[in-house]
């Protein structure tokens, strides 16, 4: 079975310009995450979808980061305008039930904002 | 501010030797979670937790949750090589700091 698929692995941009990070999860999964990790402040949750509907984006660190989930197999992470602070690895992961904690993420996506 | 905090944040040592992890909370969670991360590779789960004073076992690693439902250990015995990478602890979804283990040959 395929695990959790991101896109791209990486990404190079310069400041200013906007970046779509791709997320499928596991088919059937009904909880999609995304989470954000650097050496400085570990692995941060940015915000959370229970069958598609944001359920909590409080840790979505400024209006220039926006998430979408139009149908149960695809989630972006939006960031306009990138700014060099935020690179880091984006992680999505999917759980089959909601508040099990047992999440399978993706690879991740490398992004360096120069 | 770190919900979880795990402890020690490095740890290197020969292999053989035995090691214990760490992650504490003042927090009471329904359950928690530990993963292994090896570079360029997302969070892989090991184990879950739920009982407070459970006690669970995967070969070498044994995973305990306290009593009181705040903390939990992972106790590695005759450690490889291949455990090699970061231990990370969570709980309702976030995450701790992670503990970095290198395991020398």
């Amino acid at each position: 079975d395929a695990g959790v698929i991101q896109s791209p692995r990486h990404e190079v941009t310069e400041m200013g310009q906007e970046v779509t990070l791709r997320c499928k999860p596991i088919s059937g999964h009904n909880s999609l995450f995304w989470y954000r990790q650097t050496m400085m402040r570990g692995l941060e949750l940015l915000i959370y979808f229970n069958n598609n509907v944001p359920i909590d984006d409080s840790g979505m660190p400024e209006d220039r980061f926006s998430a979408k989930m139009p149908n149960a197999s695809f989630s972006t992470l939006k960031i306009q305008p990138s700014e060099p602070r935020d690179s880091a690895v984006y992680f999505c992961a999917s759980s089959l039930a909601w508040g099990s904690g047992e999440l399978f993420f993706g690879e991740g996506s490398r992004l360096t904002v120069l | 501010t770190q919900l979880l905090e795990q402890s020690p944040q490095f740890l290197s040592i020969q292999e053989g030797e035995n090691l214990t992890v760490y992650c504490n909370s003042s927090s009471v969670f329904s359950s928690l979670q530990w993963y292994r991360q090896e570079p360029g590779e997302g969070p892989v789960l090991l184990v879950t937790v739920v009982t407070g004073g459970e006690v669970k076992k995967l070969k070498r690693l044994t995973f305990q949750f306290g009593d009181a439902r705040k903390d939990s250990s992972l106790h590695i015995t005759a450690a490889q090589p291949g455990d090699t990478g970061l231990y990370l602890c969570a709980g309702a979804e976030r995450f701790g700091a992670g503990t970095r283990l290198t395991v020398k040959p």
